[in-house]
C-alpha cells in the first residue's frame, strides 16, 4: 500500500488565488520531508526541505513567500502556493525518507504529485 | 556539488529487445544511486538501488551496477515488455537524503 499520500491529485484554480498541497507520511513519523517540481518532460527540481518543528529550508531560487512550507506534524507537511500565476503551473510533489529501522535506509517514497494548473 | 547526466531520451523499443540507460554522476564522498521510474499517471517508485562500488541493484529483470571508477549506473533490461514503458530517472543522495536527479528518459515498448 501507499506509504506517502498527497492531496489534491489535481487542482485547477484562477490566477491570484491560493492552492494549499497535503503531503502525510502514512507509515511512520516523518522529521523531515522534501518537495519537488517538475515541469513537462523534465526531471525533478527539489524545491525545499520540510523540517518538523522548523522553518522549511529552501533551494536556491526558491521563492520562500511563494511557497509556504508548514510541517504541522510529524506526519504531515503543507505546501502553499500563494497568489499562484500561470508560471506555476507545474507537477508538485512530495517524499519523505525511509527510516533506518523500519524501512530501507536512504530510501525516499513519493506521493503520486499534485497537478496544478493554474489560469 | 551532487548531478547526474542522464541519456536523453525518447526511447522507443520493440518487446523482447535489450534496453540501456546511460547514468553517470558527480558527487561528493560516497553518494547511494538508484534508478526510479514513472508510470503514465502515477507517481515516483522506487525501482533499484545500489548503496557502495561494484554493488548490483536489481528488480524486475532490470539491473544496474554502481561502478566507482567510471562514476556510472547505468540501466539495463535484458528483454523488455509494453508494460515497462516509462519515464525512467537516475538518482543519487549523499547522507543529507536530498536527492538529484537525472533529466529521465522516456521508454515506448512496442508489442
Amino acid at each position: 500500500g501507499a506509504v506517502v499520500s498527497q492531496h489534491p491529485s489535481r487542482v485547477i484554480c484562477k490566477s491570484g488565488t491560493s492552492v494549499k498541497i497535503e503531503c502525510r507520511s502514512l507509515d511512520f513519523q516523518a522529521t523531515t520531508m522534501f518537495w519537488y517540481r517538475q515541469f513537462p518532460k523534465q526531471s525533478l527540481m527539489l524545491m525545499a526541505t520540510s523540517n518538523e518543528g522548523s522553518k522549511a529550508t529552501y533551494e536556491q531560487g526558491v521563492e520562500k513567500d511563494k511557497f509556504l512550507i508548514n510541517h504541522a506534524s510529524l506526519t504531515l507537511s503543507t505546501l502553499t502556493v500563494t497568489s499562484a500565476h500561470p508560471e506555476d503551473s507545474s507537477f508538485y510533489i512530495c517524499s519523505v525518507p525511509g527510516q533506518r529501522a523500519v524501512l530501507a535506509k536512504n530510501i525516499q517514497y513519493f506521493g503520486a504529485g499534485t497537478r496544478l494548473s493554474v489560469l | 556539488g551532487n548531478s547526474v547526466t542522464q541519456m536523453e531520451g525518447p526511447v522507443t523499443l520493440s518487446e523482447e529487445a535489450f534496453l540501456t540507460i546511460n547514468c553517470t554522476y558527480t558527487a561528493t564522498g560516497y553518494p547511494s544511486l538508484f534508478w526510479y521510474v514513472q508510470y503514465p499517471g502515477e507517481g515516483l517508485q522506487l525501482l533499484l538501488k545500489a548503496t557502495k562500488a561494484d554493488d548490483k541493484g536489481s528488480n524486475k529483470g532490470f539491473e544496474a551496477t554502481y561502478r566507482k571508477e567510471t562514476t556510472s549506473f547505468h540501466l539495463e533490461k535484458g528483454s523488455v515488455q509494453v508494460s515497462d514503458s516509462a519515464v525512467y530517472f537516475c538518482a543519487l543522495t549523499s547522507n543529507d537524503y536530498k536527492l538529484s536527479f537525472g533529466a529521465g528518459t522516456t521508454v515506448t515498448v512496442r508489442a
